[in-house]
């Protein structure tokens, strides 16, 4: 089994709907993110997550929300999907250890991703 | 703004050959530059990493090779071989801020 595992794998939706990408860890690892990720374009991070009353905002939060319901559980949301935020979407964990347990720190193990194609 | 600036796009290179990934940034402030490694369909998975007090790194056939006064850092993949055929991305931060990534690299090995 995966120890990161991301639901649905796939999914076409049309503008304006609610979507719900989620991701669940069997690492126990403290730190889970969410990155999206654009044809020829780096990954850019949306939200990160230290633990389930820990929740911050990445360089392309808007029109995103998430959701750590457990440790090993966070979910990322589309409000109100529109055309441009088709892409694919990661979840990634860590549990590199870094000085402090402030700041985002690195990503280190991903799911599969969820390809997400808005029409 | 901080940027990371990855070349070349796309590679191939021949089976038993040198693949050489390279990336430039601006921030002299950024400490650690992983690499990653993303197979089709799968996610990225940390390659190799490298912090400036060293100037080169060497895991396997993965080598990092760090120009700290040329703002540069590269990945060399010794003795390519066909299942190293993927897309390679590097990035760079600094404490812990957000990593900052390349466009990424799409390697082939042909045989």
């Amino acid at each position: 089994d995966a120890d990161v595992t991301q639901t649905p794998r796939n999914r076409i939706t049309k503008t304006g709907k609610r979507i719900m990408l989620e991701c669940s860890q069997t690492k126990g690892h403290d730190r889970m993110y969410w990155y999206r990720q654009d044809p020829g374009l780096g990954l850019q991070l949306i939200y990160y997550s230290f633990d389930v009353k820990d929740i911050n905002k990445g360089e392309i939060s808007d029109g995103y929300s998430v959701s750590r319901q457990a440790q090993a559980k966070f979910s990322l949301s589309l409000e109100s999907a529109i055309p441009n935020q088709t892409a694919l979407y990661f979840c990634a964990t860590s549990d590199l250890p870094f000085a402090s347990k402030t700041g985002v720190g690195q990503p280190q193990h991903f799911g599969d991703g969820t390809r997400l194609s808005i029409l | 703004q901080q940027q990371v600036k990855q070349s070349p796009q796309s590679l191939i290179v021949q089976k038993g050959g040198i693949s050489i990934i390279n990336c430039a940034y601006e921030n002299t402030a950024f400490d650690y530059f992983p690499w990653y490694q993303q197979f089709p369909g799968k996610g990225p998975a940390l390659l190799i990493a490298i912090r400036p007090d060293v100037s080169e790194k060497k895991e396997g056939r993965f080598t990092i090779s760090f120009n700290k006064s040329a703002k540069q850092f590269s990945l060399h993949i010794m003795d390519s071989q066909p299942g190293d055929s993927a897309t390679y991305f590097c990035a760079a931060n600094f404490g812990n801020e957000k990593l900052t990534f390349g466009t990424g690299t799409r390697l082939t090995i042909i045989p």
